[in-house]
């Protein structure tokens, strides 16, 4: 069973550009969630997709933004980057499914804003 | 709100020895709490969770124990060993996301 693959693996931005990430879960996972990780800050919920609707957010400004196909395929998009939004982007899948879920993350994104 | 905490960021512990990764967590409605361990390059990995109706749950070399009087969570490793160095981050439940600590890095030394 293939994990959850991410890409691209690195990239370099510079500010006041927009990237897009993107996201396969594991087959039969309905449910994508992205989560912003920095040295020091550990991992910040931004926000998670079931069914193609945004199912919560955590507390990031509005130009970080997602979606989900209705293949489970997730994007997340962040428009005129900042220094500051230099991370690791994780995403991670579970089935979506009420009650705890275990999440299985991809290797993630590096983005580095120059 | 929820807030989870480590007490420790660094840890470094001899080949073979146990080691004890601590967490607080601030949310005592939170009925789920998940340790993961990240190496380098990685995404986390999932080793062990324990539900809030217990206090220990034990697995392959780990064990994690939930005081839930003081709002504490613990994971224990034993006999570690150098593929164990990585960081290590316990999660809590809320609404459909996981909030997770800052982490502990734990070094092996061989």
């Amino acid at each position: 069973k293939a994990g959850v693959t991410q890409t691209p693996r690195y990239l370099i931005k510079t500010r006041g550009q927009q990237v897009t990430l993107s996201c396969s879960p594991i087959s039969g996972h309905r449910s994508v969630s992205w989560y912003q990780q920095t040295p020091g800050q550990g991992l910040q919920f931004l926000f998670e997709y079931f069914s193609e609707t945004q199912r919560n957010k955590g507390n990031f400004p509005g130009r970080f933004s997602g979606r989900q196909f209705s293949n489970s395929r997730s994007e997340m998009n962040v428009s005129t980057l900042e220094l500051g939004d230099s991370a690791l982007y994780l995403c991670a899948s579970d089935s979506g499914d009420s009650g705890a879920n275990v999440l299985t993350f991809g290797a993630g994104s590096r983005l580095t804003v120059l | 709100g929820e807030s989870v905490g480590l007490h420790l960021p660094t840890l470094s512990v001899q080949e073979g020895d146990n080691s004890i990764i601590n967490c607080a967590y601030s949310n005592s409605a939170s009925d789920y709490f998940i340790w993961y361990k990240q190496e380098s390059g990685k995404g986390p990995q999932f080793i062990i969770d324990i539900r809030s109706n217990m206090d220990k749950r034990q697995g392959q070399r780990v064990t994690v124990l939930l005081n839930k009087t003081v709002k504490h969570l613990s994971l224990q490793i034993a006999a570690t060993q150098p593929g164990d160095s990585a960081v290590y981050f316990c999660a809590e439940t809320g609404a459909n996301n996981l909030f997770f600590g800052t982490g502990t890095r734990l070094t092996v030394i061989p």
